[in-house]
């Protein structure tokens, strides 16, 4: 079964610090892998974008990485700030003949305190 | 400017009281997709469709309907609301959806809708 899973769960941080959110994937076939940012209530706004063949992506103080052997993904947050509080979704992208799906993860709420 | 809307934003609706909830993007995208997002489920792919014409089911399709006449436009309907349809819903769109290409998706505001 396609499955996303991502962890922690929720995370509450200090402004400044970094943080590294993680997910694991079992989608099969793989075609890329997304992190995005949904602030509550809103839709989500894509981060980074990686194919297989991508090891790391980087948006300002984001940085994505991928390991597609054991199918692995983090995003790293960079001093963080407050306006960093927001929930971060991993997506897998499932392509296969006549099948073109998006698998979302339940996201990590992150709280970034002043 | 580049976006992906919906109407309406908020709806309040009695089960049984058929609905639609449109979606229209002006970005020429090929992709469209309707999800719905639950506290704890996270976001679920209810339908996509490659182009017009072109429509398939996502992990949740039971309850609701959909259809691409024209190419910017892609209406979620809910002939039969049921209280468990109570959810925010999200449209987006992409150019497309490739292999060795990854396109942006992009989203709407969203819909929550409670049905009674």
């Amino acid at each position: 079964k396609n499955q996303v899973e991502q962890s922690p769960q929720s995370l509450i941080i200090l402004e400044g610090k970094n943080c590294t959110l993680q997910c694991n994937y079992t989608v099969s076939p793989f075609s890329n892998l997304r992190w995005y940012k949904q602030d509550t209530g809103r839709g989500p706004v894509s981060l980074t974008i990686m194919t297989f063949s991508e090891n790391t992506k980087s948006n300002g103080r984001y940085t994505a990485t991928l390991d597609a052997d054991t199918k692995q993904s983090s995003l790293h947050i960079t001093a963080s700030q407050l306006s960093d509080s927001a929930s971060y979704i991993c997506v897998v992208s499932a392509l296969s003949p006549g099948t073109y799906k998006y698998i979302f993860g339940t996201g990590t709420r992150l709280k970034v305190l002043a | 400017e580049a976006q992906v809307t919906q109407n309406p934003r908020y709806l309040i609706t009695v089960t049984g009281k058929k609905l639609t909830v449109t979606c229209s993007q002006n970005m020429n995208h090929e992709y469209m997709s309707w999800y719905r997002q639950d506290p704890g489920l996270g976001l679920r792919q209810i339908y996509y469709s490659m182009n017009v014409e072109v429509t398939d089911k996502g992990d949740v399709p039971e309850g609701y309907k959909v259809s691409r006449k024209e190419k910017r436009n892609f209406p979620l309907i809910l002939e039969s609301p049921s209280p468990n349809q109570t959810s925010l819903y999200f449209c987006a769109s992409s150019l497309s959806f490739g292999q060795l290409d990854a396109y942006e998706q992009y989203f709407g505001p969203g819909t929550r809708l409670t049905v009674t």
